[in-house]
Parts: structure tokens; C-alpha cells; sequence
């Protein structure tokens, strides 16, 4: 049972256009959002984050999209730049009472090309 | 700020042999993570601990999988006996802790890949 979907294995995008990651999720319950950026042989790096009370967030070059009716974020990255070649994972959020608990989607791994 | 710590970064081991990662997370984080990522599979949670207390381990295999976090600081985690199925990496993380809020940001260390022969 996945309840967080990125359905695009790999998107590649040239430098300086848009980036569009996708992410879909099932479950309700989640009330936090979040998109994480790995490089290889790293741990994740927390990129950015939206809470499902808003609909849009916005940092930088970074921009996390949620449509809550649809259960559906996305993460635009403009301009897209070679040093964001990396696999972007988004991952949810449910407080439990005791505990906060992510859950991840498998990753899109983006690729920058000049 | 020095993040989070982990050691050995990588680990080859026959299958049937044990094996013990070590997490030294962000000083002053509370509540500490392990995750299990296998290769084209996102991080899945194995255990989480609240300082030195467990407050989530549902989706740890037990019969093979331990993990303690003494002091509330450092923790290590064990695999006894390794099968060919546990070759992923394992990455600790930790966070404040702030009595569980979604918001609660996790930031992870670099992990240690185990492969199991």
C-alpha cells in the first residue's frame, strides 16, 4: 500500500527552463508535505515544505505546489539549474499523537542538461 | 552546526553474520530515526526513538532487526542474522522533537550501504 506516489521515474530538463516534479498521496490524514533532494552516496536534504493548510510555498528558485482536493503537490524548480541534477523524493507527514511519521514516495531523479 | 553522524559509510557481510551501524545525531535533537532505503525504493521508517524511549518501531523486523539509544544521544542499530534481502542503506536521522508536530523537520546523515553476500 503506497500511500505517497511519484509516478515519474526520471524527468530531464535543459538548464534555465522549468522543472515540474510530481507527487500524488492517498492518504487524508496527512497534514505536513515536504520534498527532499539526495545527491549520491548523501543522506537526503531537506529542500522545502507545505503544510496542508496553505496551497502554495515558495523559496527561491523553489516553488512547492499543493491541491488538497486532488491529493496532489507538485515542486517547481525555475530556473532549473545543472546543480540540481539530483533525485527528489516528497514525503508526507501525520502526527500520530506521539509521534510525527514520514512517509516517502520513490523519487524522480531530475537531470539538468546544458 | 555538525549534522548527523553515521559510521561505517559502507559495509560488505556474508549472509547469516551480524552487523551494527552507529548514529550520532544533530546535538540537541530529541528524537532520533532509522530508515531502511532499498535501491530504487524511498526511505522506509524502521524505528524512531523519543529521547531514549521508543515511540515507533511497527515496521521493524524484530526477530533479526535491534536497536537502543542509550543516554538519549548516540544509537546503534544490529542485524542478527543479515539475509540477502537486508542489502539497502540505512540512513539515521533526527529532528527537535517537538512533542510530535508534523512540522517537525527531519535531517538525515549520510548512510552506510550494506551489501549482503
Amino acid at each position: 500500500d503506497q500511500q505517497v506516489k511519484q509516478n515519474s521515474p526520471s524527468l530531464s530538463v535543459q538548464e534555465g527552463r522549468i522543472s515540474i516534479l510530481n507527487c500524488d498521496y492517498t492518504n487524508s490524514m496527512f497534514d505536513y508535505f515536504l520534498w527532499y533532494k539526495k545527491y549520491p552516496a548523501e543522506g537526503p536534504t531537506f529542500l522545502i515544505s507545505i503544510s496542508s493548510i496553505k496551497d502554495k510555498n515558495e523559496d527561491g528558485r523553489f516553488t512547492v505546489f499543493l491541491n488538497k482536493s486532488a491529493k496532489h503537490l507538485s515542486l517547481h524548480i525555475v530556473p532549473s539549474q545543472p546543480g540540481d541534477s539530483a533525485v527528489y523524493f516528497c514525503a508526507a507527514s501525520v502526527n500520530t499523537g506521539t509521534a510525527s511519521k514520514l512517509t516517502f514516495g520513490t523519487g524522480t531523479r531530475l537531470q539538468v542538461t546544458l | 552546526e555538525a549534522g548527523v553522524a553515521q559510521s561505517p559509510r559502507y559495509k560488505i557481510i556474508e549472509k547469516r553474520q551480524s552487523v551494527a551501524f552507529w548514529c550520532n545525531p544533530i546535538s540537541g535533537h530529541a528524537t532520533l530515526y532509522w530508515y531502511q532505503q532499498i535501491l530504487g525504493q524511498g526511505p522506509k521508517l524502521l524505528i524512531q526513538f523519543q529521547n531514549n524511549g521508543v515511540v515507533d518501531d511497527s515496521q521493524l523486523p524484530k526477530d533479526r532487526f535491534s536497536a537502543e539509544r542509550l543516554k538519549g544521544v548516540d544509537s546503534t542499530l544490529k542485524i542478527q542474522p543479515a539475509k540477502l534481502e537486508d542489502s539497502a542503506v540505512y540512513l539515521c536521522a533526527s529532528s527537535l522533537g517537538d512533542s510530535g508536530v508534523s512540522t517537525d523537520t527531519q535531517y538525515f546523515g549520510p548512510g552506510t550501504r550494506l551489501t549482503v553476500l
